[in-house]
């Protein structure tokens, strides 16, 4: 199974911000690699797919890039709407893994 | 619009079955694969299962092989799993989501609560 690790676990920062979170696979995923935003008591939502496809209504301030194993979300001037829990996850091959998640808080 | 509605979550005892069931509207439920995801109250993402669009083909994660079984019935726009010899481990909300490009999660239910204790 692929594994995938997310740092930092949990994040600290300020409105208007940028900050950045990393996602490594233990093999290449091809940018088979998925974002998602979770808020308190809501299901995940899809950010980005293939590491750098904004999916339809996502604000621009998120970007996604990488490649092989390695691959960061960044989150541009960031918004009071946007803390939330952020998870990657491979689409490469079953099983989907996630990453243990991203705890962004004010 | 995209609506999937999961459906089934109970408290249940240990060694139990159950069947969570996931209703797909807004979209041709036909031309999707499908997932199922769990996630423990507190805690991270667990991806669980994913059904082709004409159940062919099946994946499993290790944690629930062998116990739990998906399916789907496109005539109902319906998806579902099996849930066998479940443990208190096994407590969890429950989500069901529809596999968009590249096999990404592009929508998401909102979630069915299982409880499994004595």
């Amino acid at each position: 199974d692929i594994q995938m690790t997310q740092s930092p676990s949990s994040l600290s920062a300020s409105v208007g911000d940028s900050v950045t979170i990393t996602c490594r696979a233990s093999q290449d995923i091809n940018s088979y690699l998925n974002w998602y935003q979770q808020k308190p008591g809501t299901a995940p939502n899809l950010l980005i797919h293939a590491a750098s496809t904004l999916q339809s209504g996502v604000p621009s301030r998120f970007s996604g890039s990488g490649s092989g194993t390695d691959y960061t979300l960044t989150i541009s001037s960031l918004q009071p709407e946007d803390f939330a829990t952020f998870y990657c996850q491979q689409s490469y091959s079953a099983p989907n893994t996630f990453g243990q998640g991203t705890k962004l808080e004010i | 619009d995209v609506q999937l509605v999961e459906s089934g979550g109970v408290v249940i005892q240990p060694g139990g079955s159950l069947r969570l069931s996931c209703a797909a509207s807004g979209f041709d439920f036909n031309d999707y694969r499908m997932h199922w995801v769990r996630q423990v109250p507190g805690k991270g993402l667990e991806w669980v299962s994913r059904i082709s669009w004409d159940g062919s083909s099946i994946d499993y994660a290790d944690s629930i092989k062998g116990r739990f079984t998906i399916s789907r019935d496109n005539s109902k726009s319906s998806l579902y799993l099996q849930m066998n010899s479940l443990r208190p481990e096994d407590t969890a909300f429950y989500y069901c989501a529809r596999g968009g490009y590249g096999s990404c999660l592009d929508f998401w239910g909102q979630g069915t609560l299982v409880t499994v204790s004595s």
